[in-house]
């Protein structure tokens, strides 16, 4: 079944202690990306790659890295949590550009006391 | 960066009805997707617009990418209870081509049906 994977589905940590949500997708899909959803505020862009070594900034990149190593899987790093990092994370991929959708993962629920 | 204000913020309706929602930017966008949140799951790809003026449909969903290219529109017709979740639009930024990875998000239409 062609899907993008994200591990864990909930997490809670301690401010300062470096975590890593991990994502895969097996659609050979070229970009990926990884959204943060608050209330009110819709999904906002935190990193995207464009391609294995190819990655840029969002909207919202302060705190958080990602990297892109293999094309498969696009992990997203918080070197050190802090409580307004506490958000519903989505990573996501697509296709080429002529396939414009990205296609979600079911998400991951953070919480940073 | 581009933003996209999306109305209404939440609607509650009663089973049968029609619903609309709508999207606008200060800025051009040359794509426009409509997505659809279920309670406890990643949004969903529902309507694709490439083409300003473009009408197209998906059932009961129908969504036009407007003319100045700065706006578009979902309607869905005869609400059922499955209708219920977060409605987001969505636009490529900077001019849209699709070789860009950056899709910004409204901030949702949340939609209640009553049985």
């Amino acid at each position: 079944e062609a899907q993008v994977t994200q591990n864990p589905r909930y997490l809670i940590t301690v401010t300062g202690k470096k975590l890593t949500v991990t994502c895969s997708q097996n659609m050979n899909h070229e970009y990926m990306s990884w959204y943060r959803q608050d209330p009110g505020l819709g999904l906002r862009q935190i990193y995207y790659s464009m391609n294995v070594e190819v990655t840029d900034k969002g909207d919202v990149p302060e705190g958080y890295k990602v990297s892109r190593k293999e094309k498969r899987n696009f992990p997203l790093i918080l070197e050190s949590p802090s409580p307004n990092q506490t958000s519903l994370y989505f990573c996501a991929s697509r296709g080429g550009s002529l396939n414009y959708g990205y296609t979600f993962g079911s998400g991951t629920r953070l919480t940073v006391v | 960066g581009q933003q996209l204000n999306q109305s209404p913020q939440s609607m509650f309706i009663q089973e049968g009805e029609d619903v609309s929602m709508n999207c606008t930017s200060s800025s051009i966008f040359n794509t426009w997707l409509w997505y659809k949140q279920d309670p406890g799951e990643g949004p969903v790809l529902l309507i694709a617009l490439y083409k300003a003026g473009e009408l197209t449909s998906n059932g009961r969903l129908t969504a036009q990418f407007g003319i100045t290219r700065k706006d578009s529109f979902l309607n869905i017709s005869a609400s059922i209870p499955s209708d219920v979740g977060i409605y987001f639009c969505a636009g490529y930024d900077r001019g849209g081509s699709g070789n860009t990875g950056k899709l910004i998000f409204g901030q949702g239409t949340t939609l209640q049906v009553k049985p």
